[in-house]
């Protein structure tokens, strides 16, 4: 069974740093490209970073470009974001997701927390 | 706002038939670029429903099912149950951003 289990999400105060972890299990993680999605508190979905299987391809959104880093172990089955200045608009549930045919993201973490706040 | 534009919200009655629209631009959708749908439930996590413009994962009832056509796409829910009631997203790649973009997500009511 596929399962992706995001942690490290908390209150961390304006101009702060955070590294949240996704742990996979249940497939092959170094064959798959993976995601960051995010969710603000009553909003809508917002795509944020993706890295190719073996990590040499990164994207990211203009909105956090320079500030968030992706990355991934594949020996630990582990996906990474690292989130440096942060700002109150930062402050959503962060799900990984698995890219599955064509990008579409067929398989979601539960989403960890982050909260932006001072 | 968002790249692609959905609909807030859609309401039907049970048993009847709703669409949800998805209409994006030359450099995503209009590009040739596929797209794909998502079901979020009340507190939880999305879940993938159509990929590939028209396809349904395993256990994804055939009540559910997407079309696309230049610059749009669109969801259809026949038959609808109450435990359709959720927040639907759309989503593909954007040339000019380098990256995925999703709709603002349309929130379906069963009335």
């Amino acid at each position: 069974e596929v399962q992706l289990v995001e942690s490290g999400g908390g209150l961390v105060q304006p101009g702060g740093s955070l590294r949240l972890s996704c742990a996979a299990s249940g497939f092959t993680f170094s064959s798959y490209e993976m995601n960051w999605v995010r969710q603000a508190p009553g909003k809508g979905l917002e795509w944020v970073s993706y890295i190719s299987s073996s990590g040499s391809t990164i994207y990211y959104a203009d909105s956090v470009k320079g500030r968030f880093s992706i990355s991934r172990d594949n020996a630990k089955n582990s996906l990474y974001l690292q989130m440096n200045s942060l700002r109150a608009e930062d402050t959503a549930v962060y799900y990984c997701a698995r890219a599955g045919i064509l990008q579409s993201l067929d398989y979601w973490g539960q989403g960890t927390l982050v909260t932006v706040s001072s | 706002q968002s790249v692609l534009t959905q609909p807030p919200s859609v309401s039907g009655a049970p048993g009847q038939r709703v669409t949800i629209s998805c209409t994006g631009s030359s450099s995503n959708i209009g590009a040739g670029y596929d797209v794909h749908w998502y079901q979020q439930l009340p507190g939880t996590a999305p879940k993938l429903l159509i990929y590939y413009n028209n396809n349904r994962p395993s256990g994804v009832p055939d009540r559910f099912s997407g079309s696309k056509s230049g610059t749009s796409a669109s969801l259809a829910i026949t038959g609808l149950q109450a435990e359709d009631e959720a927040d639907y997203y759309c989503q593909s790649y954007d040339s000019s951003l380098s990256g995925s973009v999703f709709g603002g997500g349309t929130k379906l009511t069963v009335l």
